[in-house]
């Protein structure tokens, strides 16, 4: 079945202590990205990764890590986490066909399930 | 910079009224992509619809039905006889086709769409 995985799903933590939260896909997607979720904000994306090896920052990405070693994985990493990370947090992929050149096309993404994530 | 508004915070109707969720975008980009995205109560994204900038037809998909306007920057979305489990929470989302941007996925605030029966 073609999806996106994060893990954990939920996670409580203290101001701090590192933290990684993995995502996965399955669907040989060259995209992929992080968004979290706050009330009020809508979605923002963190980072976004166009290809392995490829990470660029989105509009929120101020103590947060990503890389890309991997096509499929894209971890999420909090190096000393802060309650104002608290949050849920969403991992996303979709195929990159073509370039502005081509004229061609962005596809929708795919999101994984969520990761609630509570910084004491 | 790219923008998108969803002004509309909460919506509350009736079954089977129609409903339209409102979406403003700014971009200054010519080629761009339009989303639309609904959250149910158990929490996952779902894709609805996807709308690059050169097609301004009008799309309609069962009971939903989108109308994009280049001339007001909008990209509105109306259910037609609403159900409960249109209840949700439905974003409106922007993406710029190149330049330094591509891949920036902008999104709405949200709008808590509740359908009472």
């Amino acid at each position: 079945e073609a999806q996106v995985t994060q893990n954990p799903r939920y996670l409580i933590t203290v101001t701090g202590k590192k933290l990684t939260v993995t995502c996965s896909q399955n669907m040989n997607h060259e995209y992929m990205s992080w968004y979290r979720q706050d009330p009020g904000l809508g979605l923002r994306q963190i980072y976004y990764s166009m290809n392995v090896e490829v990470t660029d920052k989105g509009d929120v990405p101020e103590g947060y890590k990503v890389s890309r070693k991997e096509k499929r994985n894209f971890p999420l990493i909090l190096e000393s986490p802060s309650p104002n990370q608290t949050s849920l947090y969403f991992c996303a992929s979709s195929l990159c066909s073509g370039t502005e050149r081509a004229g061609d096309s962005y596809n929708e993404q795919f999101f994984g399930p969520g990761t609630r994530l509570t910084v004491l | 910079a790219q923008k998108v508004t969803q002004a509309q915070t909460e919506i509350s109707v009736v079954e089977k009224e129609d409903v339209t969720l409102d979406c403003v975008y700014e971009t200054r980009d010519t080629t761009y992509y339009l989303f639309w995205y609904k959250q149910p109560p158990s929490g996952e994204l779902v894709f609805l619809i996807r709308r690059n900038s050169f097609d301004e037809q009008n799309e309609i998909s069962g009971r939903y039905s989108w109308n994009f306007q280049k001339s007001t920057s909008s990209f509105n979305f109306t259910i037609t006889a609403s159900q409960v489990v249109d209840s949700a929470v439905y974003f409106c989302a922007l993406t710029n086709a190149g330049g330094t941007s591509y891949g920036k996925l902008t999104f709405g605030q949200g709008t808590i769409l509740t359908v009472h029966p």
